[in-house]
């Protein structure tokens, strides 16, 4: 089937905290893989992305490598700040037309 | 990039009724998408809103319950028919631009959130 899984939340750190959410996601081929973010008060937007196996998609500190042999994406960051916080959806390309399968995801909140 | 707005934001509606909400990218767009965001649930795919067509829905999903417009590039509602509390639910607008076929990269609208007593 199609799915993604996330850590559930919610993740409480403190500024500068190191940061992992995890995602894993099943797959019959090879999808792109993605993580949006949504902070409070907006609409969801894309952080990150990846295309195929071994690549790093990075963006704003974060970034996630495409791990085909444990078929994981999981998004890091070395020293968290407040304004990080806000709920973080991994999600997975579906067929040829791109329709994204998302995660539950994980809501994230940095305290000073 | 792409603007979208989306309204009603928020809404609270009688079990029975119906609302439509709408969505206005501020660009023409290929491809446009209506997602539901039930409480501590993930994104589902409702459908997508096809221009000139009918649109294309997603498994568990029918156009009786969830009928859908797109007259335009630029426009589409989705409209909640008969609703009941389980339609209380976040309901986002999504386009993927000219820029982005397949590349996987969506916008989306603040989303209509969605009370149903």
């Amino acid at each position: 089937g199609n799915s993604v899984t996330q850590m559930e939340g919610p993740v409480t750190l403190s500024e500068e905290a190191f940061l992992t959410i995890n995602c894993t996601y099943t797959a019959t081929g090879y999808p792109s893989l993605f993580w949006y973010v949504q902070y409070p008060g907006e609409g969801l937007q894309l952080l990150l992305k990846a295309t195929k196996a071994d690549d790093k998609g990075s963006n704003k500190g974060f970034e996630a490598t495409y791990r085909k042999e444990t078929t994981s994406f999981h998004l890091e960051k070395g020293s968290v700040q407040v304004s990080d916080s806000a709920v973080y959806f991994c999600a997975r390309g579906r067929g040829g037309s791109e329709k994204l399968v998302f995660g539950k995801g994980t809501k994230l909140t940095v305290n000073p | 990039s792409a603007v979208i707005s989306q309204k009603p934001s928020r809404d609270i509606c009688q079990r029975g009724t119906s609302l439509t909400i709408q969505c206005q990218v501020d660009s023409q767009v290929t491809m446009m998408f209506w997602y539901r965001q039930q409480p501590g649930q993930s994104l589902t795919l409702i459908a997508t809103a096809n221009q000139g067509s009918e649109a294309t829905y997603e498994s568990g999903f029918v156009i009786d319950k969830f009928p859908i417009s797109r007259p335009n590039l630029t426009f589409s509602t989705l409209t909640v028919s008969n609703m009941s509390p389980e339609d209380s639910s976040i309901y986002l607008c999504s386009v993927e631009t000219a820029g982005g076929v397949n590349t996987g990269e969506l916008f989306f609208g603040e989303g209509s959130r969605l009370t149903v007593l």
